[in-house]
């Protein structure tokens, strides 16, 4: 199995719902990424789990909250977003810190998420 | 952190044609990577260089990176509808695990 898979595809939230996105890998991998993507953009790095400890947190706005449950699942909690925060949120995984050097990141498709 | 300059950002061009994209840096690069995004898809990685003068081929795609490797380019030969898409040079931190990308270029490709 050599993929990362996002669940759901796309979302539509109210800026007052608490929703979550979901990410899974089962390549081994023990570093995991979330970043943001608006579009004809780049990828912006949010946050970076090693071992299932958070690592780094770009100075994200507390309404984004990530939690690492175990070494394959990777989860992004949702709440009180702003109309701003819509944009494409991807998934990545390496198989650590180092090895992105030589191996950058598999991602996912992406969780297409709209804030109305 | 280090910047990475990608031009051009925008490329429209007819089926048939060659095309090259830059990406740029004022530091050298410990390693630079490419990746293509499609529509509705997170990116892909396409090659890895490492060593400067390195030359890499992947189909109709030709991926150099500057011998003081300070610079890279892909060159896409006889373009094909299917390369459209938002194409991304990248520098991997082997410290933290951070990619950090160029603006990315986007290209289309007429039929």
């Amino acid at each position: 199995d050599t993929e990362v898979t996002q669940t759901p595809k796309h979302l539509v939230m109210g800026m007052t719902n608490k929703k979550s996105l979901k990410c899974e890998q089962h390549m081994g991998h023990r570093a995991m990424y979330w970043y943001k993507q608006k579009a004809k953009k780049p990828p912006e790095l949010m946050f970076v789990y090693s071992y299932e400890k958070l690592s780094i947190n770009e100075s994200v706005p507390s309404r984004f909250s990530p939690e690492c449950p175990n070494s394959s699942l990777l989860n992004l909690h949702l709440h009180a977003l702003q109309p701003e925060d819509s944009a494409l949120y991807l998934c990545a995984s390496s198989q650590e810190y180092g090895t992105v050097v030589n191996y950058g990141y598999t991602f996912g498709s992406g969780t297409r998420l709209t804030v109305v | 952190t280090q910047l990475l300059e990608q031009s051009p950002q925008f490329l429209s061009i007819q089926e048939g044609e060659n095309l090259t994209v830059y990406c740029n840096s004022s530091s050298v690069f410990s390693s630079l990577q490419w990746y293509r995004q499609e529509p509705g898809e997170g990116p892909v990685l396409l090659v890895t260089v490492v060593t400067g003068g390195e030359v890499k081929k992947l189909k109709r795609l030709t991926f150099q990176f500057g011998d003081a490797r300070k610079d890279s380019s892909l060159h896409i030969t006889a373009a094909q509808p299917g390369d459209t898409g938002l194409y991304l040079c990248a520098e991997g931190s082997s410290n933290t695990g951070k990619l950090i990308f160029g603006q990315g270029t986007t290209l289309q490709v007429k039929p």
